[in-house]
């Protein structure tokens, strides 16, 4: 099993649509958690980091489960603008390495 | 001006030559990563180091070597190419002093080995 998997998609929705993606991370003693934006051959941004408590920011709202150790990120209203692949990362509690990145999720919006 | 600068942002060569990738970073952070990315695969550690005097190695660091020359310097070799190092390279920082701890990356170096 891989330590942190999302769905590839591609996820095609029409302007306007909300869209949702899930994340989930294989270790429970994971400490900090992010959603990263990466356009094609660019480098990844930070769009950003999840809470338990839950965070919005805008049209995106990322939450943190736990329990069942998943992380989604909601987006209303896309825009085409929107379209890229969202990256979900999650640092180790402990090991060699900090940071561990899924393979993302690619998000097409349609006029 | 870019924060964290990666050179050379596209590289061809032939199996068997040595390549560097440099990376500088006006962030003042500590932390400094290299990644690459491969279709399908995600980023991938290569090296990291939490400062000047500290090296480590990722998750595939066969083939590659690092030199941290300064704070602000991390370069990656690559000592002799081979084909299936054809990959987008990221460099990448971090501050530890910020909770959470994020990741900046640089604009990518693209690779290919023929």
């Amino acid at each position: 099993r891989k330590e942190v998997e999302q769905d590839p998609g591609p996820f095609n929705v029409p302007e306007g649509a909300t869209v949702a993606f899930n994340c989930t991370y294989s270790n429970s003693a994971s400490q900090s958690f992010f959603w990263y934006r990466q356009d094609c051959r660019k480098e990844p941004k930070l769009l950003m980091s999840v809470y338990s408590s839950g965070n919005e920011d805008g049209r995106f709202t990322a939450q943190l489960n736990r329990a069942s150790q998943y992380i989604s990120l909601l987006i209303r209203d896309s825009k085409l603008s929107d379209s890229a692949t969202y990256l979900c990362v999650v640092t180790s509690a402990s090991g060699t390495y900090k940071y561990i990145f899924g393979t993302g999720t690619r998000l097409k919006v349609l006029a | 001006d870019a924060d964290v600068t990666q050179t050379p942002r596209n590289r061809i060569t032939k199996t068997g030559k040595r390549i560097m990738l440099e990376c500088s970073q006006t962030k003042g952070h500590d932390r400094m990563y290299w990644y690459r990315q491969d279709p399908g695969l995600g980023l991938r550690l290569i090296y990291y180091s939490f400062d000047v005097k500290d090296i480590n190695k990722g998750e595939i660091s066969d083939g590659y070597s690092v030199s941290r020359q300064a704070q602000a310097k991390f370069s990656l070799s690559l000592e002799s190419a081979i084909p299936n190092q054809t990959a987008l390279y990221f460099c990448a920082t971090s501050d530890p002093g910020r909770s959470p701890e994020k990741l900046f990356f640089g604009s990518g170096t693209q690779l290919s080995v023929l």
